[in-house]
């Protein structure tokens, strides 16, 4: 199956502050999703993004396919922007489940 | 639109029990996945169902695992004989394949601890 990879594992930002989180696929891919996993553990659906790009609020997202990676923008950091953001990706031929990455933790503070 | 809905949100069993999750996926939606997530992991794929026909498993699947998908509507994961080790998260997810359509929507999931 494809590989997917996120960086960085782990950021801390002071609210207020911009952040641009990274996923890079080994493959062609039909579908690229990002998320955010809540406390609880629901994964929020944040961009459906096999490429282009995309703006949704303070978030935004690209995905430039022939180079197989996906970034997702974070402008003015909130609070409640904390948690795990996960990248998701579904190869063209093969598999039909999506493969995740191993997630950014992202950590805000006031 | 209600969105995919999992029960039990939470299950706490002892090693050897039987226990039994259900999905119910967007309505229309034709196909249905399993996920498991792990501490610290992302999630990683089980089982998907087209319609009623259960069309793919992962190597993660033993034989304590089946799922079903009767009349291709609400999913059903059963795992046997409970291990300390199947203690996760298992999420359901739908999506509806059309024409380049492949995006998939996620249950709040089931919790399990196996003790």
């Amino acid at each position: 199956g494809i590989q997917v990879e996120q960086s960085p594992p782990d950021l801390i930002l002071q609210e207020g502050a911009n952040s641009t989180l990274r996923c890079n696929f080994s493959d062609s891919v039909n579908n690229l999703q990002w998320f955010h996993q809540n406390p609880w553990g629901q994964l929020i659906n944040l961009f459906y993004i096999p490429s282009g790009t995309k703006q949704n609020g303070r978030l935004s997202a690209t995905t430039v396919a022939t180079e197989r990676y996906s970034l997702l923008y974070i402008s003015s950091s909130q609070t409640t922007d904390s948690g795990v953001y996960f990248c998701a990706a579904l190869e063209m031929s093969g598999a039909n489940n999506l493969f995740f990455g191993t997630g950014t933790r992202l950590t805000v503070i006031p | 639109d209600t969105g995919v809905s999992q029960n039990p949100r939470h299950k706490i069993t002892k090693r050897g029990q039987n226990v039994t999750f259900r999905c119910d996926p967007i309505s229309e939606h034709n196909r249905l996945y399993w996920y498991r997530q792990t501490l610290g992991q992302g999630p990683e794929f089980l089982t998907y169902f087209q319609n009623e026909a259960q069309l793919e498993k992962s190597r993660l699947l033993s034989d304590r695992f089946s799922a079903e998908r009767p009349k291709g509507s609400f999913s059903t994961l059963e795992i046997q004989r409970t291990e300390q080790g199947d203690s996760a998260m298992y999420l359901c997810a739908s999506s509806l394949v059309a024409s380049g359509g492949y995006e998939q929507y996620f249950g709040p999931g089931t919790r399990l601890t196996v003790t």
